[in-house]
C-alpha cells in the first residue's frame, strides 16, 4: 500500500536557520511521482516541486533544495536561511500508478523573526 | 491565478442539507480530482474524472457524488450534510488522467462550513 510520513508535525526554528522538513514514502511500484506543496495560512496548495522514481539528481531552486534518496524512500526538503514568509503548512505527495495523490500528514513551520 | 476556478470560496450551510462545489480545471486539461482537507484526516482523495468518465474512487462518503460535464467542468455534490463534512475542498486538474507525469494544478479551494 501506498504511504507517506511525513513525523515531523511541527518545526519551530529562528529567522536565517536552516531547516529540514522530513518525508518518508511507501509505494511498490517501479515508476512514481514525489510532491511538496506549501499551504500558507491563507489556505492554497502552492506546488513547490515534482520529481520522478528516476531522476535522483538533488534539486536546488534559490534557498530551497530537495534531496531525493530511493535507497532509504525519502525525499527531504530544506530551506536555507529560512524567512518568515517560510511560515505555512509543508506536505510531501506521492503519485503512483494509482494516479490520485497520497499525502503526508503535513509539517507545521514556524519561523520566528 | 492557477488557471483552476473553484466556486464558492467558502460556504455555510446547516445540517441536512445539500450543496454543490463547482471546479473549472485548467484550460486543455482532462482530468478532474477531487481531494477533501479535514482537521482528523488531513488531506484525501476523493474522486477523479477523466475526460466525462470516473476514473477512480477513494474515500468518497456514499452521500456524495460527481460530475463532469462535455465543457470538462466538474461539480461536487455534498448531501445530508453532517458537522463532519466540514472541511476546505479542493479541485486540481491534470492534462492526462495519470496526472503523476504531468503535474497537477489546485484550486484555491472550497471552505466549507456546517452549522
Amino acid at each position: 500500500a501506498q504511504k507517506v510520513t511525513q513525523a515531523q508535525t511541527e518545526i519551530s526554528v529562528v529567522e536565517k536557520e536552516d531547516v529540514t522538513l522530513d518525508c518518508v514514502y511507501e509505494t511498490r511500484d517501479t515508476t512514481y511521482y514525489l510532491f511538496w506543496y506549501k499551504q500558507p495560512p491563507s489556505g492554497e496548495l502552492v506546488f513547490l516541486i515534482r520529481r520522478n522514481s528516476f531522476d535522483e539528481q538533488n534539486e536546488i531552486s534559490g534557498r530551497y533544495s530537495w534531496n531525493f534518496q530511493k535507497s532509504t524512500s525519502s525525499f527531504n526538503f530544506t530551506i536555507t536561511a529560512s524567512q518568515v514568509v517560510d511560515s505555512a503548512v509543508y506536505f510531501c505527495a506521492l503519485s503512483d500508478s494509482n494516479y490520485q495523490l497520497i499525502w503526508g500528514a503535513g509539517t507545521k513551520l514556524i519561523i520566528k523573526p | 491565478d492557477s488557471g483552476v476556478t473553484q466556486t464558492p470560496k467558502h460556504l455555510i450551510t446547516a445540517t441536512g442539507q445539500r450543496v454543490t462545489l463547482r471546479c473549472s480545471p485548467r484550460s486543455g486539461d482532462l482530468s478532474v480530482y477531487w481531494y477533501q482537507q479535514s482537521l482528523d484526516q488531513g488531506l484525501q482523495f476523493l474522486i477523479q474524472y477523466y475526460n466525462g468518465e470516473e476514473r477512480a474512487k477513494g474515500n468518497i462518503l456514499e452521500r456524495f457524488s460527481a460530475q463532469q460535464f462535455p465543457d470538462l467542468h466538474s461539480e461536487l455534490n455534498l448531501s445530508s450534510l453532517e458537522l463532519g463534512d466540514s472541511a476546505l475542498y479542493f479541485c486540481a486538474s491534470s492534462f492526462s488522467g495519470t496526472g503523476g507525469n504531468y503535474g497537477y494544478t489546485f484550486g484555491s479551494g472550497t471552505r466549507l462550513t456546517v452549522v
